[in-house]
Protein backbone atom coordinates (compact mmCIF):
# COMPACT_ATOMS: atom_id res chain seq x y z
CA UNK A 1 0.00 0.00 0.00
CA UNK A 2 1.37 3.49 -0.95
CA UNK A 3 1.93 6.21 1.92
CA UNK A 4 1.46 9.42 2.03
CA UNK A 5 3.05 10.98 -1.10
CA UNK A 6 3.91 14.88 -1.05
CA UNK A 7 6.02 17.10 -3.60
CA UNK A 8 8.43 18.67 -4.24
CA UNK A 9 10.75 17.77 -1.84
CA UNK A 10 13.15 20.57 -1.80
CA UNK A 11 11.77 23.82 -2.93
CA UNK A 12 14.33 26.54 -3.12
CA UNK A 13 13.09 30.18 -3.91
CA UNK A 14 13.77 33.73 -3.25
CA UNK A 15 11.61 35.99 -0.74
CA UNK A 16 8.13 37.27 -2.21
CA UNK A 17 7.75 34.43 -4.75
CA UNK A 18 5.17 31.76 -4.43
CA UNK A 19 4.98 28.54 -3.91
CA UNK A 20 2.73 25.29 -3.77
CA UNK A 21 3.06 21.95 -2.22
CA UNK A 22 0.78 18.63 -2.64
CA UNK A 23 -0.17 15.93 -0.68
CA UNK A 24 -1.44 12.77 -1.60
CA UNK A 25 -2.97 10.78 1.81
CA UNK A 26 -3.10 7.27 1.81
CA UNK A 27 -6.49 5.85 -0.18
CA UNK A 28 -9.33 5.96 2.37
CA UNK A 29 -8.20 8.07 4.99
CA UNK A 30 -10.70 10.80 5.96
CA UNK A 31 -8.24 12.89 8.16
CA UNK A 32 -5.79 15.49 6.03
CA UNK A 33 -2.95 17.03 8.45
CA UNK A 34 -0.70 19.86 7.20
CA UNK A 35 1.75 20.69 9.42
CA UNK A 36 5.13 22.89 9.51
CA UNK A 37 8.76 21.64 11.46
CA UNK A 38 11.15 24.16 11.83
CA UNK A 39 14.81 23.52 12.04
CA UNK A 40 15.23 21.18 15.16
CA UNK A 41 11.47 21.47 16.64
CA UNK A 42 8.71 19.56 16.65
CA UNK A 43 5.83 19.86 13.74
CA UNK A 44 3.12 22.23 14.81
CA UNK A 45 -0.59 22.06 13.07
CA UNK A 46 -1.17 24.56 9.92
CA UNK A 47 -4.51 23.12 8.96
CA UNK A 48 -6.41 19.78 9.53
CA UNK A 49 -9.19 18.29 7.16
CA UNK A 50 -12.24 15.94 7.85
CA UNK A 51 -13.18 14.83 4.04
CA UNK A 52 -13.26 18.17 1.89
CA UNK A 53 -13.83 20.78 5.60
CA UNK A 54 -11.42 22.55 7.13
CA UNK A 55 -11.97 21.85 10.91
CA UNK A 56 -8.65 23.35 12.34
CA UNK A 57 -7.09 26.04 10.59
CA UNK A 58 -6.21 28.06 13.77
CA UNK A 59 -2.73 28.13 13.12
CA UNK A 60 -3.03 28.81 9.67
CA UNK A 61 -1.63 32.50 8.69
CA UNK A 62 -4.29 33.17 6.28
CA UNK A 63 -2.65 36.50 5.14
CA UNK A 64 -0.52 34.93 2.95
CA UNK A 65 -0.82 30.74 3.69
CA UNK A 66 -3.78 29.20 1.90
CA UNK A 67 -4.74 25.15 1.52
CA UNK A 68 -7.24 23.27 -0.39
CA UNK A 69 -8.78 20.01 -0.64
CA UNK A 70 -11.28 19.69 -2.76
CA UNK A 71 -12.48 16.41 -3.73
CA UNK A 72 -11.63 15.41 -0.09
CA UNK A 73 -8.41 13.33 -1.33
CA UNK A 74 -5.61 15.13 -2.80
CA UNK A 75 -4.20 18.58 -1.12
CA UNK A 76 -2.64 21.31 -1.89
CA UNK A 77 -0.51 24.06 0.36
CA UNK A 78 -0.02 27.61 -1.09
CA UNK A 79 2.47 30.06 0.30
CA UNK A 80 1.84 33.86 -1.34
CA UNK A 81 4.03 35.47 -1.26
CA UNK A 82 7.19 33.70 0.93
CA UNK A 83 8.99 35.00 3.54
CA UNK A 84 12.41 34.53 5.16
CA UNK A 85 10.89 32.95 7.96
CA UNK A 86 9.05 30.65 5.65
CA UNK A 87 11.88 28.48 5.67
CA UNK A 88 10.87 24.89 6.81
CA UNK A 89 9.73 21.64 6.44
CA UNK A 90 6.34 21.35 5.42
CA UNK A 91 4.66 17.91 6.36
CA UNK A 92 1.74 16.04 5.26
CA UNK A 93 -0.06 13.29 7.43
CA UNK A 94 -3.06 11.43 6.85
CA UNK A 95 -5.43 9.00 9.40
CA UNK A 96 -8.28 6.86 9.24
CA UNK A 97 -11.68 7.37 10.08
CA UNK A 98 -12.06 6.82 13.50
CA UNK A 99 -14.43 5.32 15.81
CA UNK A 100 -16.81 7.17 18.52
CA UNK A 101 -14.60 7.09 21.45
CA UNK A 102 -11.53 5.85 19.48
CA UNK A 103 -8.43 7.94 21.05
CA UNK A 104 -5.84 6.39 19.23
CA UNK A 105 -5.27 8.81 16.83
CA UNK A 106 -1.67 7.54 14.59
CA UNK A 107 -0.88 9.83 12.05
CA UNK A 108 0.69 8.62 8.67
CA UNK A 109 3.13 11.27 7.59
CA UNK A 110 4.89 11.72 4.30
CA UNK A 111 8.65 12.80 3.95
CA UNK A 112 7.88 16.31 3.41
CA UNK A 113 8.27 19.12 1.49
CA UNK A 114 11.75 21.25 2.45
CA UNK A 115 11.22 24.98 1.33
CA UNK A 116 14.28 27.30 1.63
CA UNK A 117 13.41 30.82 1.19
CA UNK A 118 15.98 33.04 0.11
CA UNK B 1 -4.77 22.96 27.52
CA UNK B 2 -2.19 19.99 26.05
CA UNK B 3 0.98 19.96 26.71
CA UNK B 4 4.26 17.61 25.66
CA UNK B 5 7.44 18.73 26.85
CA UNK B 6 10.67 16.86 26.25
CA UNK B 7 13.92 18.42 27.95
CA UNK B 8 16.77 16.95 26.51
CA UNK B 9 17.62 18.23 23.01
CA UNK B 10 20.25 15.82 22.23
CA UNK B 11 21.81 12.77 23.51
CA UNK B 12 23.89 10.27 22.52
CA UNK B 13 24.49 6.61 23.30
CA UNK B 14 27.07 3.83 22.22
CA UNK B 15 26.42 0.91 19.81
CA UNK B 16 24.86 -1.88 21.95
CA UNK B 17 24.01 -0.21 25.02
CA UNK B 18 20.57 1.23 26.56
CA UNK B 19 19.35 5.11 26.44
CA UNK B 20 16.00 6.73 27.77
CA UNK B 21 14.38 9.73 26.24
CA UNK B 22 12.26 11.48 28.79
CA UNK B 23 8.69 13.21 28.13
CA UNK B 24 6.28 14.88 30.05
CA UNK B 25 3.28 15.84 29.44
CA UNK B 26 -0.05 17.84 30.96
CA UNK B 27 -3.78 16.93 30.53
CA UNK B 28 -6.93 16.77 31.71
CA UNK B 29 -8.51 13.74 29.94
CA UNK B 30 -8.40 10.72 31.42
CA UNK B 31 -8.55 8.28 28.43
CA UNK B 32 -6.33 8.99 26.22
CA UNK B 33 -2.94 7.44 24.24
CA UNK B 34 0.82 8.95 24.08
CA UNK B 35 3.32 7.78 21.20
CA UNK B 36 6.57 8.36 20.38
CA UNK B 37 7.49 8.90 17.00
CA UNK B 38 10.93 8.26 15.48
CA UNK B 39 12.21 10.77 12.73
CA UNK B 40 15.60 9.86 10.29
CA UNK B 41 17.49 12.09 8.86
CA UNK B 42 15.84 13.16 5.69
CA UNK B 43 13.23 10.63 5.99
CA UNK B 44 9.63 10.62 7.29
CA UNK B 45 8.01 10.03 10.23
CA UNK B 46 7.29 6.71 11.91
CA UNK B 47 5.53 5.65 14.71
CA UNK B 48 7.21 3.71 17.23
CA UNK B 49 5.29 3.09 20.31
CA UNK B 50 1.86 3.77 21.52
CA UNK B 51 1.04 3.79 25.09
CA UNK B 52 -2.67 3.78 26.22
CA UNK B 53 -3.28 5.44 29.49
CA UNK B 54 -5.86 2.87 30.97
CA UNK B 55 -3.09 0.62 30.97
CA UNK B 56 -0.46 -0.35 33.83
CA UNK B 57 1.41 -2.36 31.42
CA UNK B 58 3.85 -0.46 30.10
CA UNK B 59 3.91 -0.74 26.34
CA UNK B 60 6.98 -3.08 24.55
CA UNK B 61 8.07 -3.10 20.68
CA UNK B 62 11.30 -5.40 20.66
CA UNK B 63 14.14 -2.97 21.58
CA UNK B 64 11.84 -0.45 22.49
CA UNK B 65 10.06 0.06 25.56
CA UNK B 66 8.53 3.07 27.77
CA UNK B 67 7.95 3.92 31.25
CA UNK B 68 4.64 5.09 31.83
CA UNK B 69 3.96 7.29 35.22
CA UNK B 70 0.22 8.41 34.59
CA UNK B 71 0.13 10.29 37.70
CA UNK B 72 3.34 12.26 37.01
CA UNK B 73 2.22 12.90 33.89
CA UNK B 74 5.81 11.12 32.53
CA UNK B 75 6.04 9.27 29.47
CA UNK B 76 9.99 8.20 28.81
CA UNK B 77 11.18 5.97 26.03
CA UNK B 78 13.94 3.48 26.79
CA UNK B 79 15.89 1.91 23.26
CA UNK B 80 18.12 -0.81 24.77
CA UNK B 81 20.84 -2.10 22.43
CA UNK B 82 21.31 0.81 20.53
CA UNK B 83 21.72 0.25 17.25
CA UNK B 84 23.36 2.97 14.36
CA UNK B 85 19.97 3.26 12.61
CA UNK B 86 18.47 4.28 15.85
CA UNK B 87 20.04 7.35 15.04
CA UNK B 88 17.68 9.93 14.41
CA UNK B 89 15.10 12.89 16.43
CA UNK B 90 12.48 11.27 18.61
CA UNK B 91 9.12 13.13 19.43
CA UNK B 92 6.99 12.64 21.98
CA UNK B 93 3.61 13.27 20.98
CA UNK B 94 -0.16 13.31 22.27
CA UNK B 95 -3.60 12.75 20.35
CA UNK B 96 -6.01 14.74 20.45
CA UNK B 97 -8.05 15.10 17.32
CA UNK B 98 -4.67 16.30 15.74
CA UNK B 99 -1.07 15.79 17.33
CA UNK B 100 0.40 17.59 19.35
CA UNK B 101 4.16 16.84 19.63
CA UNK B 102 7.40 17.84 22.14
CA UNK B 103 10.35 19.74 20.89
CA UNK B 104 11.99 16.29 20.11
CA UNK B 105 15.34 14.34 21.45
CA UNK B 106 18.01 14.40 18.74
CA UNK B 107 19.49 11.00 19.62
CA UNK B 108 23.11 10.11 18.13
CA UNK B 109 24.21 6.44 18.38
CA UNK B 110 27.79 5.65 18.36
CA UNK B 111 29.80 3.09 16.52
Amino acid sequence: EAGVVQSPRYKIIEKKQPVAFWCNPISGHNTLYWYRQNLGQGPELLIRYENEEAVDDSQLPKDRFSAERLKGVDSTLKIQPAELGDSAVYLCASSPPRLAGDHTGELFFGEGSRLTVL
Amino acid sequence: AQTVTQSQPEMSVQEAETVTLSCTYDTSENNYYLFWYKQPPSRQMILVIRQEAYKQQNATENRFSVNFQKAAKSFSLKISDSQLGDTAMYFCAFPTGKLIFGQGTTLQVKP
